[in-house]
């Protein structure tokens, strides 16, 4: 069927640096890529997301590219804060309705 | 807007009972989708309601079963259950289903003993 792969499964950076994380799914009638961020105890919240006709879009220290030629999209969060850490979800819709997640990635922030 | 609201939020069962999860979305959005969620797993999809018509369906046992009231609201049963099944389950809502915002509950914690 179809799936989402997420990479990598634990970040670990320091506060202040970059952190990239990378996504690929196997459907090419995916049009829909969001990424939600879950903190501790808390429920996941969208954070940003991309549709098909765009490359690339940002909100402040947090971006999202996609490749659809190689069916792949990352997010990009820049200057990292301790509030930052947290497990962060990314996605991709199916032509059925139905949003295909990836297994999660836990981003650790060192002081 | 109210936010999504699941009840109860906490839940102890033993083996071999039954649940009944409750979940209320934002008004207006039509489909509810369910998942469950194991300390360090990611999000399980268990199914997706529409208008009251299940959409979608993940891959779990026949004992998880759900429904759509045509208000939206949305219910979970999970019939005769096992220790694995202790989890945090989650609804989510949106206006149409996955090409748009998912606005997650708080969640409803179950535990089986």
């Amino acid at each position: 069927g179809e799936n989402v792969e997420q990479h990598p499964s634990t970040l670990s950076v320091q506060e202040g640096d970059s952190a990239v994380i990378k996504c690929t799914y196997s459907d090419s009638a995916s049009n829909y890529f969001p990424w939600y961020k879950q903190e501790l105890g808390k429920r996941p919240q969208l954070i940003i997301d991309i549709r098909s006709n765009v490359g690339e879009k940002k909100d402040q220290r947090i971006a999202v590219t996609l490749n659809k030629t190689a069916k792949h999209f990352s997010l990009h969060i820049t200057e990292t804060q301790p509030e930052d850490s947290a497990v962060y979800f990314c996605a991709a819709s199916m032509s059925n309705y139905q949003l295909i997640w990836g297994a999660g990635t836990k981003l650790i922030i060192k002081p | 807007k109210a936010g999504v609201t699941q009840t109860p939020r906490y839940l102890i069962k033993t083996r071999g009972q039954q649940v009944t999860l409750s979940c209320s979305p934002i008004s207006g959005h039509r489909s509810v989708s369910w998942y469950q969620q194991t300390p360090g797993q990611g999000l399980q999809f268990l199914f997706e309601y529409f208008s009251e018509t299940q959409r979608n369906k993940g891959n779990f046992p026949g004992r998880f079963s759900g429904r759509q009231f045509s208000n939206s609201r949305s219910e979970m049963n999970v019939s005769t259950l096992e220790l694995g099944d202790s989890a945090l389950y989650l609804c989510a809502s949106s206006q149409q289903g996955a090409e748009e915002t998912q606005y997650f509950g708080p969640g409803t914690r179950l535990l089986v003993l």
